[in-house]
């Protein structure tokens, strides 16, 4: 069975450090792209970065560009987000999500995530 | 950089047929995919791709595609699919990842 839990949210001040972990079950974690999404208590999903498989290539939202580090030890089977500089913007629920996709009749890929964690929620206030 | 829009809000009679759409650039060279979230719980993939449904997704649900628009129909909607549906969607430079913004649907 898939699972992915995430951990390491809490409460931080603003301009305080956290860092999140998402543990991977289930599945081979080395063979797929993963991202992490964030949704503040009732808005919309945000997504917020994602690795390849061999942590080689990283993209960040425009949003957490620079004060943000996604990162995963395959050997462990987990996912990182590093979070600095916290403001009181990041304040929501951080989930991971795995990533597949598939080619269809021209070769174009589409993508999808079809296993999310339960979500860890981070709150930055003083 | 690029968007998907959803309308925020949509209702449908129990047992009727509902659909929800989402539209952005993105669209023309990726197919949505949809997720289904109930309060306090994480999202669900329900449709992905040209009109796949994961195992345990019922068949009243269905996705479709024409230009820049996607859809996600429920047939025969029930008291259960009350939820929040999100599209989703690589950024037309195929980089970043977009989500709409979100339908609500009631279930009356």
């Amino acid at each position: 069975e898939v699972q992915l839990v995430e951990s390491g949210g809490g409460l931080v001040q603003p301009g305080g450090s956290l860092r999140l972990a998402c543990a991977a079950s289930g599945f081979t974690f080395s063979g797929y792209w993963m991202h992490w999404v964030r949704q503040v208590p009732g808005k919309g999903l945000v997504w917020v970065s994602h690795i390849n498989r061999d942590a080689t290539s990283a993209t960040y939202a425009d949003s957490v560009e620079g004060r943000f580090t996604i990162s995963r030890d395959n050997a462990m089977n987990t996912l990182y987000l590093q979070m600095n500089g916290l403001r009181a913007e990041d304040t929501a629920v951080y989930y991971c999500a795995r990533e597949s996709f598939y080619y269809d009749s021209s070769d174009s890929p589409h993508y999808y995530f079809d296993y999310w964690g339960q979500g860890t929620l981070v709150t930055v206030s003083s | 950089s690029s968007e998907l829009t959803q309308d925020p809000a949509v209702s449908v009679a129990l047992g009727q047929t509902v659909r929800i759409t989402c539209q952005g650039d993105s669209l023309r060279p990726y197919y949505a995919s949809w997720y289904q979230q109930k309060p306090g719980q994480a999202p669900v993939l329900v449709i992905y791709g040209k009109n796949n449904r994961p195992s345990g997704i019922p068949d009243r649900f269905s996705g479709s595609s024409s230009g820049n628009t996607a859809s996600l129909t429920i047939t025969g909607a029930q008291a259960e699919d009350e939820a929040d549906y999100y599209c989703h969607s690589r950024d037309t430079g195929g980089n970043h990842v977009v989500f709409g913004g979100g339908t609500k649907l009631t279930v009356l």
